[in-house]
């Protein structure tokens, strides 16, 4: 398994503001994945952070929206820019180490815009 | 294309009673199928996998999940429901090209009345 530690937990934005979400995981890991989950909805994914190279964006997310950073194989951050009430959602981090077929995920960043 | 349906927003049982929670799939070749458990303000956590092998397959807290081929189906269960089941349950999807990222259903609330 892995330990993912997320912060902040939570927080409340000024819209047109940016916030930058951290994830730390306790070893190092192949695969991160960014995911949202908006108010009562399922998770969707945003990007995979790929270790020395651009972020792969999914469909409708784009990097000047979302940027990512991994500069290592341990830790990714997430920027949510110019934010908008409709940016209020859950933001999770998630990892996948080689050799395990599950992923494994953060506890979380509860956003919301104001 | 991967895709995961949850037919049921919300799901009621009594304490002690049997649960079954649906997941139907669609995906491309053999599937990777997953459980995930969210309880309030926490991330999500892992019950159980199938891969492989054995259509039944048996996770943490006592649940288990039957893979069924023919119905393209992953329908989680539990022989005696708890109080402390109650919780956001999703099922989730991947195929077997090597990316770990996740498709996810709808999620499906869980309430065990006492």
């Amino acid at each position: 398994s892995a330990v993912i530690s997320q912060k902040p937990s939570r927080d409340i934005c000024q819209r047109g503001t940016s916030l930058t979400i951290q994830c730390q995981v306790d070893s190092q890991v192949t695969m991160m994945f960014w995911y949202r989950q908006q108010p009562g909805q399922s998770l969707t994914l945003i990007a995979t952070a790929n270790q020395g190279s651009e972020a792969t964006y999914e469909s409708g997310f784009v990097i000047d929206k979302f940027p990512i950073s991994r500069p290592n194989l341990t830790f990714s951050t997430l920027t949510v820019s110019n934010m908008s009430p409709e940016d209020s959602s859950i933001y999770l981090c998630s990892v996948g180490k080689g050799g395990s077929t599950e992923a494994f995920f953060g506890q979380g960043t509860r956003l919301t815009v104001v | 294309a991967q895709s995961v349906a949850q037919p049921e927003d919300q799901v009621n049982v009594a304490e002690g009673n049997p649960l079954t929670v649906k997941c139907t799939y669609s995906v491309s070749g053999n599937p990777y199928l997953f459980w995930y458990v969210q309880y309030p303000n926490r991330g999500l956590q892992f019950l159980l996998k199938y891969i492989t092998g054995d259509n039944l397959v048996k996770g943490s807290y006592g649940f288990e999940a039957e893979f069924n081929k023919s119905q393209t189906s992953f329908h989680l269960k539990k022989p005696s429901a708890l109080v402390s089941d109650s919780a956001l349950y999703f099922c989730a999807v991947r195929d077997q090209t090597g990316a770990n990222n996740l498709f996810f259903g709808t999620g499906t609330r869980l309430t065990v009345i006492p």
